[in-house]
């Protein structure tokens, strides 16, 4: 059972260029998410999706683009990479909460990311 | 918006100590709290998940509470080991009924031999 994979591991980026950062989960969960996670910042919540169909923006949305066309895959796509969304992002997936009751929230390793 | 505050910024402690981490957060409105370990250049691992109807869940040495009321949550490692240490994040929900999670800072543990 891998969980949640993502890929690449690591990327580094010109300015201006264009990538798509791919995340997969095999735990069939409605919800996924991206977050990056920068020091002294903490994890902040980009975008995330309720099930195939459906995103929403998060905390800092600016930058970045997502679509969920299947239950399994999430991609995160940066439009235009500025030194700024130099970080680590991390995809995340749950099933959803039942009547006030949460569920385990799985993440991915990670991707490192550095745009110069 | 929720906000959560975790002291210690950072911890070291001999091995075998028993220790709590503390998370504290501004919305209670919430029906469930995680808390996660993160390995350096690692993901974030799901350790405890504390319903509000439970107030407190345990896992081996791991013993997480949680109080709504006072707006806090404690994580209790007991008999600690160098294996343990590792940045430890506390996350409510962003608010009721919502899917979204916010994440405290974290206590960077470490466990000395």
């Amino acid at each position: 059972n891998a969980g949640v994979t993502q890929t690449p591991k690591f990327q580094v980026l010109k300015t201006g260029q264009s990538m798509t950062l791919q995340c997969a989960q095999d735990m069939n969960h409605e919800y996924m998410s991206w977050y990056r996670q920068d020091p002294g910042m903490g994890l902040r919540l980009i975008h995330y999706s309720v099930g195939a169909g459906i995103t929403d923006q998060g905390e800092v949305p600016n930058g970045y683009n997502v679509s969920r066309s299947t239950t399994e895959d999430f991609p995160l796509r940066l439009l235009s990479a500025a030194p700024s969304q130099t970080s680590v992002y991390f995809c995340a997936s749950s099933n959803p909460p039942g009547q006030g009751v949460g569920s385990p929230l799985h993440f991915g390793n990670g991707t490192r990311l550095t745009v110069t | 918006k929720q906000e959560v505050t975790q002291i210690p910024a950072a911890l070291s402690v001999p091995e075998g100590e028993n220790l709590v981490l503390n998370c504290s957060f501004t919305d209670s409105a919430i029906y469930n709290l995680q808390w996660f370990r993160q390995d350096p250049g690692k993901g974030l691992t799901s350790l405890l998940l504390i319903q509000s109807s439970q107030r407190e869940q345990t896992s081996g040495r791991l013993n997480a509470s949680l109080d709504k009321s006072s707006g806090r949550s404690t994580l209790y490692i007991a008999a600690s080991q160098p294996g343990d240490s590792a940045t430890y994040l506390c996350a409510p929900p962003s608010g009721a009924g919502s899917y979204q999670l916010t994440f405290g800072k974290g206590t960077k543990l470490s466990v000395i031999p």
